[in-house]
């Protein structure tokens, strides 16, 4: 059974801190990994993707991905209230299967 | 307008009756899954498909059929709706192209109640 495993928080940081979310994942073939952003009672928006070990940068949001590990973080820098929203951690196997499987989400509050 | 769409948004339904919820997207996408999330429990897969002929149950499949329309479209059926299949439903596709990155992209979803 492929497990991908979330701190469910709630995690809550002051406006304009960095904000880090960690996901662990049980499946050591897993190729890709990506986190989903999703606001309460909405669909689940795609933040970043990241295939490869190391960071992966885009605006504010950080992807880090430690495959020996298996661990996968998101790092938000200067947190804004906008922010607030439950963080999924989803993983593929890769292969001809693209399936994802998801963690349970992590819930973020970014206090003003 | 949206890629994916989801009807109906909203559902309110009473125990053994057979409901559907369509799902069409305009990305192009080959490969289409129903999730289902309950508080608490994240995502689950219920069905997917990656071709019009292809279909493949997911882990919790049981009361639940699909039907593939079309590449555009994937339908989720409840024969004999019961109370636990209460939750918000999303569509979702990916790209099996050549320059796929295997991303999913998820529709607005549907609140189903079943009384």
């Amino acid at each position: 059974q492929k497990e991908v495993e979330q701190n469910s928080g709630p995690l809550s940081v002051p406006e304009g801190a960095i904000a880090s979310l960690n996901c662990t994942y049980s499946d050591r073939v897993s190729q890709s990994f990506f986190w989903y952003r999703q606001y309460s009672g909405k669909s689940p928006e795609l933040i970043m993707s990241i295939y490869s070990n190391g960071d992966k940068e885009d605006g504010r949001f950080t992807a880090q991905l430690n495959k020996a590990s298996q661990y996968v973080s998101l790092l938000i820098r200067d947190s804004q209230p906008s922010d607030s929203a439950t963080y999924l951690c989803a993983v593929n196997s890769g292969g001809s299967n693209y399936k994802l499987t998801f963690g349970k989400g992590t819930l973020l509050t970014v206090n003003p | 307008d949206a890629d994916v769409t989801q009807t109906p948004r909203n559902r309110i339904t009473k125990t053994g009756k057979r409901i559907m919820l369509e799902c069409s997207q305009t990305k192009g996408h080959d490969r289409m899954y129903w999730y289902r999330q309950d508080p608490g429990l994240g995502l689950r897969l219920i069905y997917y498909s990656f071709d019009v002929k292809d279909i493949n149950k997911g882990e919790i499949s049981d009361g639940y059929s699909v039907s593939r329309q079309a590449q555009a479209k994937f339908s989720l059926s409840l024969e004999s709706a019961i109370p636990n299949q209460t939750a918000l439903y999303f569509c979702a596709t990916s790209d099996l192209g050549p320059t796929s990155t295997d991303t999913q992209y998820f529709g607005p979803g549907t609140r189903l109640t079943v009384l």
